[in-house]
């Protein structure tokens, strides 16, 4: 158990609705991380924040947002879902930010299928 | 740009036979950072090892041993005497500069037979 928590664990939503998901870092941690897992993308880097900010952005769509809130929770928001945001969804989080070498550590990922 | 390859994609091994993963990276920066994740069929991802870029030991822990070749940009892993637990996919990964997110690479599926 790496201590990281993401709520739900599945979830099956139609095209063009919006979902939230939950994430809970490990204790003491101020950096959340969100990563997308598809077939054919791989392991993604959406988008990390830092004690509330906003402190790297990669490949997130435009319909995607993501905020971190000052009890240190994380959510991430997609909308008007598609076919193709079918996938894994992990949170991640580590003690400090903008330091490379940070253990980075996993929870077990939201598993979202859009029908 | 930062970049992993994982030139293996699957790999299929009978219990207690050794078995050597590759990675191989690119970075630019002379400070960086190499992991090992491993993703079980259940799907979270557990995080085997850390390494930088001015460590060139290699590590063992247990059954798992880690060498990192920086004149061959690799940091290979290797599972002695291979479990069928031990069946999972394995990640390398890379970190640089001023960021901590992770750049992956595509992932080896293990296959341990009994």
């Amino acid at each position: 158990d790496s201590g990281v928590t993401q709520t739900p664990k599945h979830l099956i939503t139609a095209t063009g609705q919006r979902v939230t998901l939950r994430c809970s870092p490990r204790s003491g941690d101020l950096s959340v991380y969100w990563y997308q897992q598809s077939l054919d993308q791989g392991l993604q880097f959406l988008i990390q924040y830092y004690n509330g900010e906003e402190r790297a952005k990669g490949n997130i769509l435009e319909r995607f947002s993501a905020q971190q809130f000052p009890d240190l929770h994380s959510e991430l928001n997609l909308s008007s879902l598609e076919l193709g945001d079918s996938a894994l969804y992990f949170c991640a989080s580590s003690v400090e930010w903008g330091i490379s070498g940070n253990t980075i550590y996993f929870g077990e990922g939201s598993w979202l299928t859009v029908v | 740009a930062q970049k992993v390859t994982q030139a293996q994609t699957e790999i299929s091994v009978v219990e207690k036979e050794d078995v050597t993963l590759d990675c191989v990276y690119e970075t630019r920066d002379t400070t960086y950072y190499l992991f090992w994740y491993k993703q079980p069929p259940s799907g979270e991802l557990v995080f085997l090892i850390r390494r930088n870029s001015f460590d060139e030991q290699n590590e063992i822990s247990g059954r798992y041993s880690w060498n990192f070749q920086k004149s061959t940009s690799s940091f290979n892993f290797t599972i002695t005497a291979s479990q069928v637990v031990d069946s999972a996919v394995y990640f390398c990964a890379l970190s640089t500069g001023a960021n901590s997110k992770l750049t992956f690479g595509k992932g080896i599926t293990l296959s341990v037979r009994p």
